[in-house]
């Protein structure tokens, strides 16, 4: 059994600055890695996913996350945010084996301000 | 490619009336699966199927049955609704096999049980 744990609820900041949506994860099995989207009333989109290789993965607008095995952390980083990425994010798990079963964390509301 | 398509996008029932959420994807995916999202809670898996004819429980099972007699549809249906059962439903599917990590999600249905 997977489980997922994002650190933070809400996480607010100013247009243009750094943005780091942390996440943990626990597993007895290898895993694959996920971070989606969810803007307001909206369906999910996956920004981006770590299968294996390098640990450092880059994703759809500007988003990208570093795989760390010994602290079994996934964590997603934007260098320079804009109003749009305002919305929710999920991070979420499957193990290797059953890449059709997502476990999801509970989101961190991203709210980006002028 | 319509890709996942949902059925209503909103419903609102009373305790204990009986509805189905439908589900279709024109992708000819293998997996396909029923999320509930519930604020605070993320996303959890109620059902899911990796191919006509196979169905299993997920996290949540409770009060939902599904059938997968086709391919492309996935219909979640719910006997005796309950206020417990108020959430936004997603139905996603994914490709199945080596190298389908994605999975795809509808737009959704929203549904309120008074």
């Amino acid at each position: 059994a997977q489980s997922v744990t994002q650190l933070d609820s809400q996480v607010p900041v100013f247009e243009e600055a750094p943005v780091e949506l942390r996440c943990n994860y626990s597993s007895s099995v290898s895993v694959y890695l996920f971070w989606y989207v969810q803007y307001p009333n909206q369906g999910l989109q996956l920004l981006l996913k770590y299968l294996s290789g390098s640990t450092l993965v880059k994703g759809i607008n500007g988003f990208e996350a570093e795989f760390n095995k010994s602290q079994t952390s996934f964590h997603l980083r934007k260098p320079s945010v804009h109003i749009s990425d305002t919305a929710e994010y999920f991070c979420a798990v499957s193990g290797s084996g059953s890449n059709y079963k997502l476990t999801f964390g509970k989101g961190t509301l991203l709210t980006v301000n002028p | 490619n319509a890709g996942v398509t949902q059925t209503p996008k909103f419903q609102v029932l009373k305790t204990g009336q009986s509805m189905t959420l439908q589900c279709a994807q024109d992708m000819n995916h293998e997996y396909m699966s029923w999320y509930r999202q519930d604020p605070g809670m993320g996303l959890r898996l109620i059902h899911y199927s990796v191919g006509a004819g196979i169905t299993d429980q997920g996290e949540v099972p409770n009060g939902y049955n599904v059938s997968r007699s086709t391919t492309e549809d996935f219909p979640l249906r719910l006997l005796s609704a309950a206020p417990s059962q108020t959430s936004v439903y997603f139905c996603a599917s994914n490709k199945g096999g080596q190298g389908s990590y994605e999975q795809y999600f509808g737009p959704g249905t929203r549904l309120t049980v008074t």
